[in-house]
């Protein structure tokens, strides 16, 4: 099935300092490409949405300048933590849209695969 | 290498009762999560499992056998709004979440 990979899988890093998390999806093109956050135990938090070749879409409460995001191709979306504080310290994950046409569904259908996710600890 | 199995689309009756298994394979263990995703919406958390045995919480429940590398959720007295994407995801020794595809439940009225 499709694969979506992350990385860095971990990262520490210190307060003041960015971070940049990559999300590929390795054996298709996806435009586009959505950052979850995760707290333990607790839903996916949607962050923003990528868009190849257009600026993300960012949920509310989500700060753009804070979290940039840039879609840079079909594969690869990345996520950047600018001045992380420890607050940032999560679990991110990223997940990549496969459009297909399916012959049960009798038109398009997309389907959602997640990646592994990044643990980020900014001390 | 890892791998996370699940059906890929289950249909059941509204107030009846339906059991989605997961098996799977990684490099170490710490947990099983379940997440239900409505059509365009974020995952919520169902449950997580990191012993062997069931958990209850209300309608849904979620089983786990280490040894088999086995985990089930079961969904009881199901409503229409239960028609959704059910994902299992197992975290492995690096604390990373191996997904399966996900289990596409339609209820039939």
């Amino acid at each position: 099935g499709a694969v979506v990979s992350q990385h860095p899988s971990w990262v520490i890093c210190k307060s003041g300092t960015s971070v940049k998390i990559e999300c590929r999806s390795l054996d298709f093109q996806a435009t586009t490409m959505f950052w979850y956050r995760q707290f333990p135990k607790q839903s996916l938090m949607l962050m923003a949405t990528s868009n190849e070749g257009s600026k993300a879409t960012y949920e509310q409460g989500v700060e753009k300048d804070k979290f940039l995001i840039n879609h840079a191709s079909l594969t690869l979306s990345t996520l950047t933590v600018t001045s992380a504080h420890p607050e940032d310290s999560s679990f991110y994950i990223c997940s990549a849209i496969l459009s297909g046409w399916t012959q049960l569904a009798g038109g398009p259908e997309e389907t959602q695969y997640f990646g592994p996710g990044t643990r980020l600890l900014v001390l | 290498g890892q791998n996370i199995d699940q059906p890929t689309e289950m249909t059941a009756t509204e107030g009846a009762i339906v059991q989605i298994n997961c098996t799977y394979q990684t490099s170490g263990f710490n947990g099983l999560f379940w997440y239900q995703q409505h059509a365009g919406e974020a995952p919520t958390f169902l449950s997580y499992n990191v012993l062997d045995g069931l958990e209850e919480k209300g309608r849904f429940s979620s089983f786990l056998s280490r040894s088999k590398g086995y985990s089930y959720l079961l969904l009881k007295e199901l409503q229409m709004k239960d028609s959704a994407s059910y994902l299992c995801a197992a975290m492995d020794s690096n604390y990373q979440l191996i997904w399966g595809a996900g289990t596409k439940l339609i209820i039939k009225p």
